[in-house]
């Protein structure tokens, strides 16, 4: 069982609209990260959250750590958003010192 | 702002020929990782370091070695590379703001 699940898996959607990207997982964690992966490019992270709701530019992100799930939307979607989203959990106990563990990714295409 | 610096960006291996890889970070980060990317799974965490002179194994550990001999470096060594070690290799360090990422490395071995 993945201790870290997104949905969907892929997602299309049209310039401008509203997107929203899930992220469930099953541990015990001090925060969470969302990064953004550009095909063939490196791993920029987007937020670390522990709590709440943080926003920056057209992007949001949300947690709800008694539900432990969190969200990241895009508002006015546009096609230079196109890029693999991944959801990070931070462990905060345990041999590997605030590991974190990913997300497979949410491959996101925004069509002109 | 350099951030991670990983180095090289692409390399083509042999099978049996052996390679370090170069993460350096100018931050002052404590912690730094090594994690491999594979098409269809998660990134996975190949070694980590929480401070100079320490190293420590991750998940899938095997067929490396690690060094980080110098606060800002920490080096992923192949001694004798495998097509299984054919991936993307991510190095991160940490703070208590977050992590921070290369851009990777893409290494193929034939």
């Amino acid at each position: 069982k993945n201790e870290v699940e997104q949905s969907p898996q892929n997602l299309t959607a049209q310039e401008g609209e509203f997107i929203t990207i899930n992220c469930s997982y099953s541990v015990g964690i001090s925060a969470l990260h969302w990064l953004q992966q550009h095909p063939g490019g490196g791993i920029v992270s987007l937020f670390m959250l522990s709590s709440g709701k943080k926003k920056h530019g057209r992007l949001i992100a949300t947690i709800n750590i008694q539900e432990k799930h969190s969200s990241l939307h895009i508002t006015a979607s546009h096609p230079r958003d196109s890029a693999v989203y991944i959801c990070a959990v931070i462990i905060p106990y345990g041999g590997s010192q605030g590991n974190l563990i990913f997300g497979k990714g949410t491959k996101l295409s925004v069509k002109p | 702002n350099a951030g991670v610096t990983q180095t090289p960006k692409f390399r083509v291996l042999k099978t049996g020929q052996s390679m370090t890889l170069l993460c350096a970070q100018d931050m002052n980060h404590e912690y730094m990782y090594w994690y491999r990317q594979d098409p269809g799974m998660g990134l996975r965490l190949i070694h980590y370091s929480v401070g100079e002179g320490t190293t420590a194994k991750g998940e899938v550990p095997d067929g490396y070695n690690v060094s980080r001999l110098k606060k800002q470096n920490f080096l992923l060594g192949l001694e004798s590379a495998a097509p299984s070690q054919t991936s993307v290799y991510f190095c991160a360090s940490r703070n208590r703001d977050g992590y921070t990422f290369g851009s990777g490395t893409r290494l193929t071995v034939v």
